[in-house]
């Protein structure tokens, strides 16, 4: 069965500084793809970076960057530079080929950013 | 970007009263989903639907819960009997096609369904 775990319900940050969001995963399909995605207190899911399970550099979008293990199965999500507006709760997310293309989540992270 | 628009964003009812949750996805996407989320917790998978049919549905997704596509463009969850644990937040998303695993699902901004 796939999983998801989050292990940090809440992280706080200063504002500017780096932060980095755990994320660990189990699934015995070779080919997945991990997601994460933000949720602002207005309540939508934005998509924030994707990794496959085949890529071999780890993914960047901005300020976003994921830190892809696959050994250790985490996925981590690295958010440089952290603004106010980056306060929000972040869940991690995956997806395989042989489960239906369904999305599963972790339990999320409540990152708070600090001025 | 094109967005996946969903209608009430708020939806307060009585317990045992029945609820349709309306979704209008991306108009080329061909899977649909809906999730839910109790606050404060995660976003858990309900159904997926293609081709006007159930292709999977998680154990959440009771004979109180169905989905349907009635006109080609909105995508519905009803609730026949809302019971105060469906209070929660529900999402609808869709997808071009099938779980490309690299595809993001596209999500709309949610209904908040309050059940009194």
């Amino acid at each position: 069965a796939q999983k998801i775990t989050q292990t940090q319900p809440g992280m706080f940050v200063q504002e500017k500084e780096a932060v980095t969001l755990d994320c660990t995963y189990d699934t015995s399909d070779p080919s997945y793809g991990l997601f994460w995605y933000k949720q602002p207190s207005s309540g939508e899911m934005i998509f924030l970076i994707y990794q496959g399970s085949y890529d071999q550099q780890n993914a960047t979008e901005g300020r976003y960057s994921l830190n892809f293990q696959k050994a250790r199965k985490s996925a981590n999500l690295v958010i440089s530079a952290s603004q106010l507006g980056d306060s929000a709760m972040y869940f991690c997310a995956m997806r395989s080929y042989n489960q239906g293309g369904k999305l599963i989540f972790g339990q999320g992270t409540e990152l708070s950013v600090k001025p | 970007e094109p967005e996946v628009t969903q209608t009430p964003s708020h939806q307060v009812t009585q317990m045992g009263q029945e609820v349709i949750l309306r979704c209008v996805p991306i108009s080329n996407h061909l899977y649909f989903y809906w999730y839910r989320q109790i606050l404060g917790q995660k976003v858990e998978f309900l159904v997926s639907f293609y081709n006007n049919e159930i292709s999977e549905k998680s154990e959440i997704f009771d004979d109180q819960f169905s989905v349907e596509r009635p006109d080609g463009s909105n995508f519905t969850l009803k609730i026949r009997s809302t019971k105060l644990e469906d209070s929660a937040m529900y999402f609808c998303a869709s997808n071009p096609t099938k779980g490309g695993i690299g595809e993001k699902l596209f999500f709309g901004s949610g209904t908040q369904l309050s059940v009194l």
